[in-house]
């Protein structure tokens, strides 16, 4: 497609369920970004991707948020055991340049998560 | 770290009047990128414009202008001939210019626009 795309647009989930939310950026940007926004406030960074490694994952906030990237396409923002402070959209973005530059970020729709 | 502050949370203009939103922020950097996004309902960032700091001229875009005064770190944006369009949240970011990509936004302010 010609823009990024994020699945699914809404989630609705019980405390304590898995959870997996995918990005599918613009086809040959290398970087890719997860972010976090929750109700009333700007987004936060979650962590980015240089190809298919986390070049920064600085910004996810326990051990039960992971992503991954694994052929330097798709990503796939994976939270497990979810607790209801996990509810927020999960925004993704990706962009040509990476390192160094001010390439410009192109956001999705974002991914709205609701943990119950 | 840096922090990027927008001390108004809402904000009103009338159809084809000015506005100008406000920002501020903190860093120890003396270079990094300064971006001004929109955010409708349909939730997608839409970069607006966007600021080096090392360039002393201010950024312009069409109808969007920003005015940033690198030692007062401020950083607002001007909408001229407002349009119902633009009714959106906004949000200021800062970036780096090396080291991490990471965007730190601002809280965001709510723009409405009168017809």
């Amino acid at each position: 497609g010609a823009g990024v795309s994020q699945t699914p647009s809404n989630k609705v989930t019980e405390k304590g369920k898995y959870v997996e939310l995918r990005c599918d950026p613009i086809s040959g940007h290398t970087a890719l970004y997860w972010y976090r926004q929750s109700l009333g406030q700007g987004p936060e960074f979650l962590i980015y991707f240089q190809g298919t490694g986390a070049a920064d994952d600085s910004g996810l906030p326990n051990d039960r948020f992971f992503a991954v990237r694994p052929e330097g396409s798709v990503s796939t923002l994976k939270i497990q055991r979810t607790e209801r402070g996990d509810s927020a959209v999960y925004l993704c973005a990706s962009s040509l340049i990476g390192t160094g530059g001010s390439g410009e970020l192109f956001f999705g729709e974002g991914s709205r998560l609701t943990v119950l | 770290a840096q922090t990027v502050t927008q001390s108004q949370p809402e904000m009103s203009v009338q159809e084809a009047e000015t506005v100008t939103l406000s920002c501020t922020y903190d860093t120890s950097e003396s270079d990094y990128y300064l971006f001004w996004y929109k955010q409708p309902p349909s939730r997608q960032m839409i970069l607006v414009i966007r600021q080096e700091a090392y360039k002393q001229q201010n950024a312009t875009e069409n109808r969007f202008s920003v005015n940033f005064q690198k030692a007062a770190k401020s950083f607002s944006l001007k909408i001229s001939d407002s349009q119902l369009g633009d009714a959106a949240m906004y949000f200021c970011a800062y970036r780096s210019r090396g080291g991490s990509e990471k965007l730190v936004f601002g809280k965001g302010m709510k723009l409405t626009v009168n017809p």
